[in-house]
């Protein structure tokens, strides 16, 4: 059973536009979380982390809303650009396993000009 | 500025053969991993390498073995091809080796197909 998910496989977005990008946990465990953005024929890149003892991290567009009691995150872009067109990982972990990673199975983000 | 090399980029095996994926990274991180991905299943982990020496499994290690050659270089290695492991492999780095979750830098991927 997957303990990270990503419900939506794909959002379309027009440019300018917020998006949404949510994820949902089983693991009351999982005390840090980040996003990975992957382009086609590219590895995953990291974008954005927060840790448990936050419920809001902002980097530039990127902001990612941590919500522990109804273990649930979100990243939002805005605005929101062609270029960010990819597919978007959540991922998580325990603090006592060390950097192994559990990744929600992503969500393909489009935005249309 | 490389970060972490895998090869080869592509590969098509027969059921039975065998193969090793290579892997390197520059940054001098301690740990070091096996993902494989496939559609709807996000990223899994096969094999880790928290520091030169050590080799752990992960979520889905049957059916492969690793060596954590030096601190550089860390393989992956098929033994008898199945096409249930028709999949894209990324290896990754990481700095940190254990207690804090952090930062992986991964490779482009190996897409690999088994007929």
């Amino acid at each position: 059973d997957q303990q990270v998910k990503q419900n939506s496989p794909s959002l379309s977005v027009q440019e300018g536009r917020i998006s949404i990008l949510n994820c949902d946990y089983t693991n009351s465990m999982f005390d840090y979380f980040l996003w990975y953005k992957k382009y086609p024929a590219e590895g995953p890149t990291f974008l954005i982390s927060i840790s448990s003892i936050k419920d809001k991290n902002e980097d530039g567009r990127f902001t990612v809303f941590l919500n522990k009691s109804a273990k649930h995150l979100s990243l939002h872009i805005v605005p929101s650009q062609p270029g960010d067109s990819a597919v978007y990982f959540c991922a998580a972990s325990a603090n006592n396993a060390g950097n192994m990673l559990t990744f929600g199975g992503g969500t393909r983000l489009m935005v249309k000009p | 500025n490389a970060g972490v090399t895998q090869t080869p980029k592509f590969q098509v095996l027969k059921t039975g053969q065998s193969m090793t994926l290579q892997c390197a990274q520059d940054m001098n991180h301690n740990s070091m991993y096996w993902y494989r991905q496939d559609p709807g299943m996000g990223l899994r982990l096969i094999y880790y390498s928290a520091s030169e020496g050590t080799t752990d499994k992960g979520e889905v290690p049957n059916g492969y073995n690793v060596s954590r050659l030096n601190k550089r270089e860390f393989s992956l290695r098929l033994e008898s091809a199945a096409p249930s492991q028709t999949s894209v492999y990324f290896c990754a780095s990481s700095e940190i080796a254990g207690g804090i979750a952090g930062e992986l830098f991964f490779g482009e991927g190996s897409r690999l197909t088994v007929l």
